[in-house]
């Protein structure tokens, strides 16, 4: 079964440390990673997706096949990063390509002061 | 362009009656999506609807919820006799049509949160 796993509701760092936010999958196949943002009141947006391989507001996620992984990273935190982060999913269902996404439950991201 | 419009944001309904959740595409974008996404979770499919066309909706509940994307007009999620289990936040993307086989990015939108009493 397609699954995506954030394994921490709650990442808690200070500003300047670095920052590495887990997701792991399971997908039988090629997928396509993605890992999507939502601001304070704002609503969800794309942050980068593992085949542009670009980095994004300091962010990284590299895609492993042998570990079934692509953590977030960034190596320095800055306080407009606190947000809702989540890893999503997207590839062929069987003999369907409908191009939905298979969410994470998500990892808030708290960068204090 | 404004982004992908739903409305209404916050919808309160008592258990038994109906909800109607509708969600503007972006201009140019000919796919929607909808998810649901229960209290303390991720985000979960539902429905993908090109104009006048259910492409795959096994992300549904069996009974109670449809979806439609009209030739002209929003798409609309419809939730008949509404139960306590159906409080959530409904969000909607839309994206422009793909190439082959290939999607193109989802925008979403801010979203409706419904409150069934």
């Amino acid at each position: 079964a397609q699954r995506v796993t954030q394994p921490e509701k709650l990442l808690s760092v200070f500003k300047g440390a670095p920052v590495e936010l887990k997701c792991n999958y399971s997908y039988s196949g090629s997928p396509e990673l993605f890992w999507y943002v939502q601001y304070s009141r704002q609503r969800l947006q794309l942050l980068l997706r593992h085949i542009s391989r670009e980095s994004i507001k300091g962010f990284t996620a590299d895609l492993n096949k042998g570990e079934t992984s692509f953590h977030l990273k960034k190596p320095f935190a800055q306080e407009e990063d606190s947000a809702m982060y989540y890893c999503a999913l997207r590839g062929p269902d069987g003999s369907s390509n409908t191009g939905k996404l298979i969410f994470g439950q998500g990892t808030t991201l708290q960068v204090k002061p | 362009n404004a982004g992908v419009m739903q409305n209404p944001r916050h919808l309160v309904r008592r258990r038994g009656q109906e909800a109607r959740l509708r969600c503007s595409p972006m201009k140019g974008h000919s796919h929607v999506y909808w998810y649901r996404q229960l209290p303390e979770e991720g985000l979960k499919f539902m429905v993908y609807l090109q104009k006048e066309n259910i492409i795959d909706e096994s992300g549904m509940p069996k009974e109670r919820f449809s979806a439609e994307f009209p030739k002209e007009g929003p798409s609309i999620l419809r939730i008949q006799q509404v139960v306590r289990g159906d409080s959530a936040a409904y969000f909607c993307a839309s994206s422009p049509p793909g190439t082959g086989l290939s999607y193109n990015e989802q925008f979403f939108g801010p979203g409706t949160r419904l409150t069934v009493l």
